[in-house]
């Protein structure tokens, strides 16, 4: 069965230093979701790409924060640089351009910022 | 503004017993719902949808859930758990006008043995 593909699994970064996440979505899949998890919430959305384009991503922190999706295909997120409360899992999800827009989920990025 | 309200955070319940998880959202206009699972060490994944149609929908795993209109819900059911339903589970609400999908805050599951 295909699968969302993440890495890295875990990063330990310190405070100011730059971290990049990536993130292969189903093959196929038009829509490729960014989110951050806190523990004891539930996922909250970054960015939303339509194939290459940016179609939300009103909660992107931008002045540090930013994220790509050059070919529509894959995709990177990157902070730049890393603030104490980034620390948290980051997850990457696509769906088809066809409803009903079920989201497959990756594994997530642990993301602990020192 | 889209929002989703699940009112349990902590639920625990013997084997056998029936579940009932809450979700409440906020929108004006035509909605899909979902409900998400996340098992310990697993990928969120869906464990059932509704888009259209019959407002009982059914999921995997002998889940299923009700969407009622009048009311903004869409509540999680279970008539039997078992110890292997042990997850987190997440309501998601997207507006069919707009993009973003909304998930609560996820309700945590624990059933004993």
């Amino acid at each position: 069965e295909a699968e969302v593909a993440q890495s890295p699994r875990y990063k330990i970064t310190e405070k100011s230093q730059a971290v990049a996440f990536w993130c292969d979505p189903i093959s196929g899949h038009a829509t490729l979701y960014w989110y951050r998890q806190i523990l004891g919430q539930g996922p909250e959305l970054l960015v939303q790409f339509q194939d290459e384009s940016v179609v939300d991503d009103s909660q992107l922190p931008k002045d540090r924060f930013s994220a790509e999706r050059l070919k529509g295909v894959d995709s990177t997120l990157k902070i730049q640089p890393a603030e104490l409360g980034d620390s948290a899992m980051y997850l990457c999800a696509s769906s088809s351009r066809i409803g009903p827009y079920e989201q497959y989920f990756g594994p997530g990025t642990r993301l602990t910022v020192t | 503004a889209q929002s989703v309200s699940q009112h349990n955070h902590h639920v625990i319940l013997s084997e056998a017993a029936s579940l009932e998880l809450g979700c409440n959202y906020s929108y004006g206009g035509t909605v899909n719902l979902f409900w998400y699972v996340q098992y310990p060490g697993q990928h969120l994944q869906l464990l059932l949808k509704y888009f259209s149609g019959d407002p009982l929908v059914k999921g995997i795993k002998g889940f299923e859930a009700e969407f009622i209109k009048s009311k903004f819900s869409f509540n999680l059911r279970k008539p039997s758990v078992q110890w292997s339903d042990t997850a987190e589970y997440f309501c998601a609400v997207r507006g069919t006008g707009g993009f973003k999908t909304i998930f609560g805050a996820g309700t945590r599951l624990f059933v004993k043995a």
